[in-house]
């Protein structure tokens, strides 16, 4: 079993619509949880970060932890032709540990 | 003010060949990384350097060697290239991964051919 599984879609919505995407792990050490975007041609950028259990909200976006479930999602509301990217989930038990990255999940929207 | 730059953005070379990659951050991190991300978009580390020392060293063909002069910079030497070494190579810093997670350069699109 991969430590991070995450689905690569690709997953295409209508403009407006509400996106979910999700990872699950495996390591139940990790403490730290965050969302990267990456546009076509471009390096990741951090979107969204999360500490333990629990939800953040940031705008359009809301990242949510489920540590007893091993479960992390990001939902956009209102989606946006310009949210159209690689969305990527990553986590680590903190410290200096590295960062352990999902495979991926390309998003379009469309007008 | 790009915070990590990587030069060139791209490469194009012929197998066999001996090529160098550069990385530079203006963010005073301590830890920089190179990772490599295939064809379906999966990125895997490769290595990591906190303050010139090499910390991390994934399972990586030694016809890959890093360099790290200074904690500025961190630099990817590849030997005898090969045709499955075609990939984006991103470097990246952190201070705190945990914490702050990791500020990417642009990436190095590299074909060999």
């Amino acid at each position: 079993q991969k430590e991070v599984e995450q689905d690569p879609g690709p997953l295409s919505v209508p403009e407006g619509a509400i996106v979910s995407l999700n990872c699950t792990y495996s390591n139940s050490a990790f403490q730290y949880f965050m969302w990267y975007r990456q546009y076509s041609r471009k390096g990741p950028e951090l979107l969204m970060y999360t500490y333990s259990s629990g939800n953040k909200e940031d705008g359009r976006f809301t990242a949510q932890v489920d540590k007893s479930s091993k479960y992390i999602s990001l939902f956009i509301r209102d989606s946006q032709p310009s949210d159209s990217a690689t969305y990527l989930c990553a986590m680590t038990p903190g410290g200096s540990e590295k960062l352990v990255f999902g495979k991926g999940t390309k998003l379009t929207v469309n007008p | 003010d790009t915070a990590v730059s990587q030069t060139p953005k791209y490469l194009v070379t012929q197998m066999g060949n001996d090529k160098s990659i550069k990385c530079e951050q203006n963010l005073g991190h301590d830890t920089m990384y190179w990772y490599k991300q295939d064809s379906k978009k999966f990125l895997k580390i490769m290595f990591s350097y906190n303050n010139k020392e090499l910390i991390i060293n994934e399972t990586v063909p030694n016809r890959f060697s890093p360099k790290s002069p200074d904690k500025a910079h961190l630099n990817l030497h590849i030997n005898s290239l090969e045709l499955g070494d075609s990939a984006v190579y991103f470097c990246a810093s952190s201070q705190d991964p945990g914490r702050y997670g990791y500020t990417f350069g642009s990436g190095t699109r590299l074909t060999v051919v």
